[in-house]
C-alpha cells in the first residue's frame, strides 16, 4: 500500500487555542480517510472520517478537511483542551488493492499547555 | 454495549515461547482485523478476518504468525516460537460491514514483551 506521512511529529499548543494537524497521502485512488486519537496505553479512538466526495466535514469541536489536487488532509480541533493531548494518526482505505485494512501514518503528538 | 475486548493486556514471554492473543468484537460485527504497532509509529496491518474465514493476509509474517475467527468464541493471533523483534503493541478492531468505508473499532491492545 502507499504510505501515508504527516509533515510533523510534534504539535504543541496553549490551552484554548485552535490545533491543525496535517496529513499527506500519495495514494490518488484512496477514497475513505478516517482521524484518530491515541492516548498512552490505549487503543485508537475514532474522532471523524471523510469519503473523496467530500472536502469538508465538521463534527463536535473537530473539522476535517480533505484536498485531493494536493493529496492533503488536515483535522482542525477548536478550542483545544488538555483532554486533547494525544498522538493522531491519519487512516485511508485504498479501493483498489481490494483490501478491507487501513493504512495509518506515523501520527503526530499533541501537547496542551495549560 | 462493550467495545472490542482484547486480552491479556500485557503478555510476557520468553524467546521461543508462544504468545496468544485473544480479540472478541463489538455486539454485532464479524468483521475482525489485527495490527501491529511499534513504539512511537503508526498501525500495520497484518489481517482481516470474518467468521472462519480469512480475507486478507497479506501483512503477516510469513513464519511462526497465524490467526483465526472460529465460528464461535474470539478471534486469536497467534505467535509461535517468539523472538524479541515480536515485542510490540497488537491492536484489533472490528467492523460491522465489509469494505473499505467503514469505520473500524479499536480494542485498548495487548502489549506483548519479549525476554
Amino acid at each position: 500500500g502507499e504510505s501515508v506521512g504527516l509533515h510533523l511529529p510534534t504539535l504543541s499548543v496553549q490551552e484554548g487555542d485552535n490545533s491543525i494537524i496535517n496529513c499527506a497521502y500519495s495514494n490518488s485512488a484512496s477514497d475513505y480517510f478516517i482521524w484518530y486519537k491515541q492516548e498512552s496505553g490505549k487503543g485508537p479512538q475514532f474522532i471523524i472520517d471523510i469519503r473523496s466526495n467530500m472536502d469538508k466535514r465538521q463534527g463536535q469541536r473537530v473539522t476535517v478537511l480533505l484536498n485531493k489536487t494536493v493529496k492533503h488532509l488536515s483535522l482542525q480541533i477548536a478550542a483545544t483542551q488538555p483532554g486533547d493531548s494525544a498522538v493522531y494518526f491519519c487512516a485511508e482505505n485504498e479501493p483498489s488493492t481490494g483490501a478491507n485494512n487501513l493504512f495509518f501514518g506515523t501520527g503526530t503528538r499533541l501537547t496542551v499547555i495549560p | 454495549n462493550a467495545g472490542v475486548m482484547q486480552n491479556p493486556r500485557h503478555l510476557v514471554r520468553r524467546r521461543g515461547q508462544e504468545a496468544r492473543l485473544r480479540c472478541s468484537p463489538m455486539k454485532g460485527h464479524s468483521h475482525v482485523y489485527w495490527y501491529r504497532q511499534l513504539p512511537e509509529e503508526g498501525l500495520k496491518f497484518m489481517v482481516y478476518l470474518q467468521k472462519e474465514n480469512i480475507i486478507d493476509e497479506s501483512g503477516m509474517p510469513k513464519e511462526r504468525f497465524s490467526a483465526e475467527f472460529p465460528k464461535e468464541g474470539p478471534s486469536i493471533l497467534r505467535i509461535q516460537q517468539v523472538v524479541r523483534g515480536d515485542s510490540a503493541a497488537y491492536f484489533c478492531a472490528s467492523s460491522p460491514l465489509a469494505g473499505g468505508q467503514n469505520i473500524q473499532y479499536f480494542g485498548a491492545g495487548t502489549r506483548l514483551s519479549v525476554l
